[in-house]
Order: structure tokens, then sequence, then C-alpha cells
């Protein structure tokens, strides 16, 4: 059976220091990978996606992707008050194309003042 | 950016009644919508994914009679929760996904359901 892995949390951070999440994924299929946030009461929200091995950098945020140890983190610099949420990671194999994603359970990031 | 609308955003209904969300894309096709279901402090469950043109895929331990969905056209799918009880309570979320390989889905903002 296909899972993602996260470690539930909640991870608590103070204001500006690097929030660390990470994912582990069970099938060597999988080719894409994605980050989403979840503020509480709302629906998830994309942030980051990457399809292959290395970094990605958008503004604060950072995507590690390692394919052989079939791990995938989140680096969130600088870190906020309002960046305390849930973030989902989720892969896919895309077989089909029809873009099933395989979420974790998600990481409740909690950011202090 | 891929914007999915999803209306309503709140229902609050007597027991016995049917309830129906809809699920569009507003600035792409979306060959495939994906419905889901969060209980509280619980983690996204895929209920069914749902084809344009075809019958939708339910996920095991989703009655298909009870979740009725439609996907009529590349921009809308529809959900209908049959004689809703206070267990179908919950928050549903749709999400579409852009044909092609490595596109992301793409989340509405939520239907909180509550069955009284």
């Amino acid at each position: 059976q296909k899972e993602v892995e996260q470690n539930s949390g909640p991870l608590s951070v103070p204001e500006g220091a690097i929030a660390s999440l990470n994912c582990t994924y069970s099938d060597r299929g999988s080719q894409s990978f994605f980050w989403y946030r979840q503020y509480s009461g709302k629906s998830p929200e994309l942030i980051m996606s990457i399809y292959s091995n290395g970094d990605k950098e958008d503004g604060r945020f950072t995507a590690q992707l390692n394919k052989a140890s079939q791990y995938v983190s989140l680096l969130i610099r600088d870190s906020q008050p309002s960046d305390s949420a849930t973030y989902l990671c989720a892969v896919t194999n895309y077989g089909g194309s029809q873009g099933n994603l395989i979420f974790g359970k998600g990481t409740k990031l909690s950011v202090k003042p | 950016g891929a914007v999915v609308s999803q209306h309503p955003s709140r229902v609050i209904c007597k027991s016995g009644t049917s309830v129906k969300i809809e699920c569009r894309s507003l600035d792409f096709q979306a060959t495939t919508m994906f419905w889901y279901r969060q209980f509280p402090k619980q983690s996204l469950m895929l209920m069914a994914t749902s084809n344009e043109g075809s019958k939708a895929t339910y996920e095991q331990g989703v009655e298909k009679d009870k979740f009725l969905i439609n996907h009529a056209s590349l921009t809308l799918s529809t959900l209908t929760v049959t004689s809703a009880h206070p267990e179908d309570s919950s928050f549903y979320i749709c999400s579409a996904h852009r044909s092609g390989s490595n596109q992301p889905q793409h989340f509405g903002d939520g239907t909180r359901l509550s069955i009284l």
C-alpha cells in the first residue's frame, strides 16, 4: 500500500527561526511531490511543487527532494506567526495522468512570536 | 493561477435533506476532480475521483448511492449527499486537476455541512 508519512507534531519554532518539515513516501515510482498548507477550518493551499532531486527555492520556502532516500522536506526560513498551520505532503506517480495524490496526515507547525 | 470555486461554503439543514455541492474550475479545464471529506482534527480522506463524462470511482467504504457525483463538463462537478444524517456532518472539499503530467491539484474553499 502506498503511504506518505509525516510527523504529526506539533512542531514549535520561535519567530524568525527555520522550520523544517519532513516527509517520507513508500512508492518508488512517485514522480511529483507537493507541499500544501492548511489553516484551521480552511482548505489546503498549494505552496510548493518539486519533481527532480535537489533543492527548489521560492521566497522563504525551500523544498528538498531525495528520491534515493524517498524523502522530501520543506524548509521555511524566517518563520512568521502567520506560517502557523498544518503542512500536508502529497505525492503522485500520475498513473494515467489522473492526478491522484496520496496525502500524508500533515505536520502542525506553530510559530511563537 | 488556477482557481477552483466551491459552493455553498456552509450548509445547515435538517436530517433527511439532500444537499448538493458544486465545484467549478474557473480558469482551466479539469479532466479530473476529486472529492474529499475531513472530520475535525483529521486528515483529508479521499471519497471519490470524478472524470468528465464517466462514472466516478469511489474509495472503499464510501457509498456511491449516498454520495452522488456528476461531472458533466470539464469545469463542473457536483456532489449530492442524499438523505443526509448527523454523521454526514463534515468539511467537504473538492479539488481539480488540470490534464497533463506534473500538474498539482487545486482545491476549492470547502463546504462545511452541518446536519441537525
